[in-house]
């Protein structure tokens, strides 16, 4: 049973238009999300974060969306750039202990057209 | 920031042959570091949490005997892949977390390339 769902497997955006990526959670009891950016053959890339008592977080051009409700958050990137070109998978965590894994999406490729 | 190195960065080995994979937190303590698995367009599956002191706990349908996980340091963790098949061709990575950053603080490898011929 996935807990975490990226159901959109690629997108393609126009450089300079907004990037938005999706993902759904079953599991209540996360309480932290997060957003890994990761090229071909090198490990992940931590993107930005997002605890259960925000809605909304935002470092530059990234925003991160928490809609608890639904499940849902989402991470928009804007101006999206040709660099942004990459698969971005969406994690959550139970706790902060670090004792407890990440649980992954299974990503979105994301494609920026210059 | 936190440095998480992996070594090597990809590996070819013959069927039946061991390999091991190094993830070491350079300047900080990790006494819990996770392995994860990575098909071809797929997620990121975690193995097993590798503890400092003691044993890994694995997940289900991860083998303890072909998998051996070795934490025998704070800032060290070893992933021995025994008698390789080319089933286990893969990319693994590791991933520690510097409590020091909070839970932002999960921070990766760059990530093994096993290739089993």
């Amino acid at each position: 049973d996935q807990q975490v769902k990226q159901n959109s497997p690629s997108l393609s955006v126009q450089e300079g238009r907004i990037s938005i990526l999706n993902c759904d959670y079953t599991n209540s009891m996360f309480d932290y999300f997060l957003w890994y950016k990761k090229y071909p053959a090198e490990g992940p890339t931590f993107l930005i974060s997002i605890s259960s008592i925000k809605d909304k977080n935002e470092d530059g051009r990234f925003t991160v969306f928490l809609n608890k409700s639904a499940k849902h958050l989402s991470l928009h990137i804007v101006p999206s750039q040709p660099g942004d070109s990459a698969v971005y998978f969406c994690a959550a965590s139970q706790g902060y202990s670090g004792n407890t894994p990440l649980v992954f999406g299974k990503g979105t490729r994301l494609s920026v057209i210059a | 920031g936190a440095v998480v190195s992996q070594h090597p960065s990809w590996v070819i080995c013959k069927s039946g042959t061991s390999v091991k994979i190094e993830c070491r937190s350079l300047d900080f303590q990790a006494t819990t570091m996770f392995w994860y698995r990575q098909f071809p367009k797929k997620s990121l599956m975690l193995m097993a949490t590798s503890n400092e002191g003691s044993k890994a706990t694995y997940e289900q349908g991860v083998e303890k005997d072909k998998f051996l996980i070795n934490h025998a340091s704070l800032t060290l963790s070893t992933l021995t892949v025994t008698s390789a098949h080319p089933e286990d061709s893969s990319f693994y990575i590791c991933s520690a977390r510097d409590r020091g950053q909070g839970n932002i603080g999960y921070t990766f490898g760059s990530g093994t390339r096993l290739t089993v011929v």
